[in-house]
């Protein structure tokens, strides 16, 4: 059975950082592209951050570039989100996201989410 | 960025009615568009791929169709378990983008 389970959010005050943490299981992880997707409170769902499955390609939203860096350990089946200089704006359930076809880019598999909530 | 948008935001209806929900692109995506159902508290969850194909373990009821910058979303007889909210993403170019969702909600 496929598995992702978030974890790491918590309550963080503005300028701080967060590391993310995704731990995969029931699939050959290493052969999958992974996206972590935030939602903030009573708000839709928009896309943070991709990876591909080696980990030598990554892309980021506009609006976390520079201060998110996403990453993987294939050997730990785990996929990360560093996140520094939080904003409030950055409050957000996150979820990690198994892209099903790479041709295609649909998510098949979501985590359950972390909530990260940005405040003083 | 290609900006998806659906409609209606929300609506009711009651079990048993066919629903269709409209989902639009801002330019054409060919077939390369999803629809995941979404409820309070939970990830969302894989209905619909590549405009018409049905993740597996979706019931058939759910029914997706449309291509270029014009699709919907059909459920031909709604059942109390799929009162949630429903978003469109396209993923026809980077970055994947999602609609604003519609809330399917009990007349």
């Amino acid at each position: 059975e496929v598995q992702l389970v978030e974890s790491g959010g918590g309550l963080v005050q503005p300028g701080g950082s967060l590391r993310l943490s995704c731990a995969a299981s029931g699939f050959t992880f290493s052969s999958y592209w992974m996206y972590w997707v935030r939602q903030a409170p009573g708000k839709g769902l928009v896309w943070v951050s991709r990876i591909n499955s080696d980990g030598s390609s990554t892309r980021y939203a506009d609006s976390v570039k520079g201060r998110f860096t996403i990453s993987r350990d294939n050997a730990k089946n785990t996929l990360y989100l560093q996140m520094n200089s939080l904003r409030a704006e950055d409050t957000a359930v996150y979820y990690c996201a198994r892209v099903g076809n790479d041709q295609a880019d649909y998510f098949d598999y979501w985590g359950q989410g972390t909530l990260v909530t940005v405040s003083s | 960025d290609i900006q998806m948008t659906q409609s209606p935001s929300s609506l009711s209806a009651s079990v048993g009615d066919r629903v269709t929900l409209t989902c639009r692109a801002s330019q054409s995506i060919s077939s390369y568009l999803n629809w995941y159902q979404q409820k309070p508290g939970k990830a969302p969850k894989l209905l619909i791929y590549t405009a018409s194909t049905l993740e597996s373990g979706v019931p058939s009821r759910f029914r997706g169709s449309g291509s270029g910058t014009d699709f919907t979303l059909t459920i031909s007889s709604l059942q109390p378990e799929d009162f949630a909210t429903y978003y469109c993403q396209q993923s026809y170019s980077t970055p994947p983008t999602f609609g604003q969702g519609t809330k399917v909600e009990i007349k």
